[in-house]
């Protein structure tokens, strides 16, 4: 079936602009994980769905990141008032809340570009 | 906290050759243990994941890795590598009280004809 798939591929912005970064996660999937991978790095947690709630967004770096996913399918990562630091790859994951520790599928990610 | 520290961040091997890549963890809690593969362009690849029980886990593509409690280690090994298994691989914990993983950043394995 088919896997995460993340929307753009590629994001180019300038300093200051507004962004969405889109996640489709694998049909069933009742959890769903941003996290943000700078270069030269791992993945960093950003935030955890579980269905349309957030349950854990303690990795948000500041008030301009925020979530949906209002209909705990596809979410939305919204960037405001964008940052050269922000500039980095957006992952999105999913997994199948059966029990802690399920498999996470993750997507191609989204390459955001700040400019 | 949880940390991950993935000592080699650069493997060049040969082809048919043997390679382990270190991964040394911190917590001061029970945790989850998984190795992930990214090869060029794409997404990130559950190779293989300890939860509990034995502590030799077999995972995708010839590849395993051993969970060492006293040492808080959880090595990942394949006896004999192939060109397709150039790739970044990431450690990466996660624990009892939460579902989010910490990863460690990362080693890219080279392998060489």
């Amino acid at each position: 079936g088919a896997g995460v798939s993340q929307t753009p591929s590629n994001k180019v912005t300038e300093k200051g602009k507004y962004v969405e970064l889109r996640c489709d996660p694998i049909s069933g999937h009742t959890a769903l994980y941003w996290y943000r991978q700078s270069l030269g790095q791992g993945p960093e947690f950003l935030i955890y769905f579980q269905g349309t709630g957030a349950a854990d967004d303690s990795g948000l770096p500041n008030d301009r990141f925020f979530a949906v996913r209002p209909e705990g399918s596809v979410s939305t990562l919204k960037i405001q008032r964008t940052e050269r630091g922000d500039s980095a790859v957006y992952l999105c994951a999913s997994s199948a809340f059966r029990g802690r520790q399920e498999t996470q599928y993750f997507g191609p990610g989204t390459r955001l570009l700040v400019l | 906290a949880q940390s991950v520290t993935q000592l080699d961040s650069q493997v060049p091997v040969f082809e048919e050759a043997p390679v382990e890549l270190r991964c040394n963890y911190s917590s001061s809690v029970s945790v989850y243990l998984f190795w992930y593969v990214q090869y060029p362009n794409q997404g990130l690849q559950l190779l293989l994941k300890y939860l509990s029980g034995s502590t030799l886990v077999k995972g995708i593509n010839g590849f395993e890795a051993e969970f060492n409690k006293s040492q808080t280690s959880f090595h990942l090994r394949k006896p004999s590598v192939h060109i397709s298994d150039t790739a970044e691989y990431f450690c990466a914990v996660s624990t009892t009280g939460a579902n989010n993983l910490f990863f460690g950043t990362g080693t890219r394995l080279t392998v060489i004809p």
